[in-house]
């Protein structure tokens, strides 16, 4: 019954090598969403998609890009990871102006 | 200027008591929604509960009640009867007219005693 899936949970990567974090959702929604959260802050917002549509937030870094190749699937990209991007990425969708549903979450460690 | 105020870092809240986390908010639109997001230890988000600015009648989710204070601009979560299971951090969240993004909170890191 899993509606909004990422995976990995835990991914571990080197500084400067490139990662990808993947987002899928059973709930059809049209947007989906990348926040990025570090300990005991709220989440941020990275960028969200409305269908095709990519929205970007202004303070998001040029390191972070994403991708959409359909409804259901959504990639977080991190091209050359620094220690300041070890975080918790959640991904969400919602169907438009209601409330968000949430992965799980993939905590993300830079060594 | 900060859209969203959560001025309770940590609370302590004795089991089967019930706790109100206050949540106040910014805003010059008529039309908005209030959301409140449980999130445990294991990182996900959970919804909880969502108020409409034009609802008429504060949001109830069994244990879970927002009170909707529209001139006051606040939205305070109750939780009733309080489980061990509720520690957790909550976040207020508010979605403005037309946008589908979220604001929130800073949080609300709730511990509950046995």
């Amino acid at each position: 019954d899993a509606m909004v899936i990422q995976n990995p949970r835990y991914q571990v990567t080197q500084f400067g090598k490139p990662v990808t974090l993947s987002c899928s959702q059973t709930l059809n929604h049209n947007v989906m969403y990348w926040y990025q959260q570090k300990s005991s802050q709220a989440p941020k917002l990275l960028f969200h998609y409305y269908d095709k549509d990519f929205n970007n937030e202004a303070d998001t870094p040029d390191n972070f890009q994403s991708r959409r190749p359909n409804t259901s699937f959504c990639f977080l990209d991190i091209r050359s990871p620094g220690l300041g991007d070890a975080a918790m990425y959640l991904c969400a969708t919602s169907s438009g102006r209601g409330e968000q549903f949430f992965g799980p979450g993939t905590r993300l460690t830079v060594l | 200027a900060q859209k969203i105020t959560q001025t309770q870092p940590g609370m302590f809240v004795q089991e089967k008591e019930a706790v109100t986390l206050d949540c106040t908010y910014d805003t010059s639109d008529p039309s908005y929604g209030l959301f409140w997001y449980k999130q445990p230890s294991s990182g996900e988000m959970i919804f909880l509960i969502y108020q409409g600015s034009y609802d008429q009648q504060n949001a109830t989710e069994g244990r879970y009640s927002l009170n909707f204070q529209k001139a006051r601009k606040s939205a305070n979560l109750v939780i009733s009867a309080s489980q061990l299971g509720d520690s957790a951090m909550y976040f207020c969240a508010m979605r403005e007219n037309d946008d589908y993004k979220l604001s929130f909170g800073a949080g609300t890191t709730v511990t509950v005693r046995a």
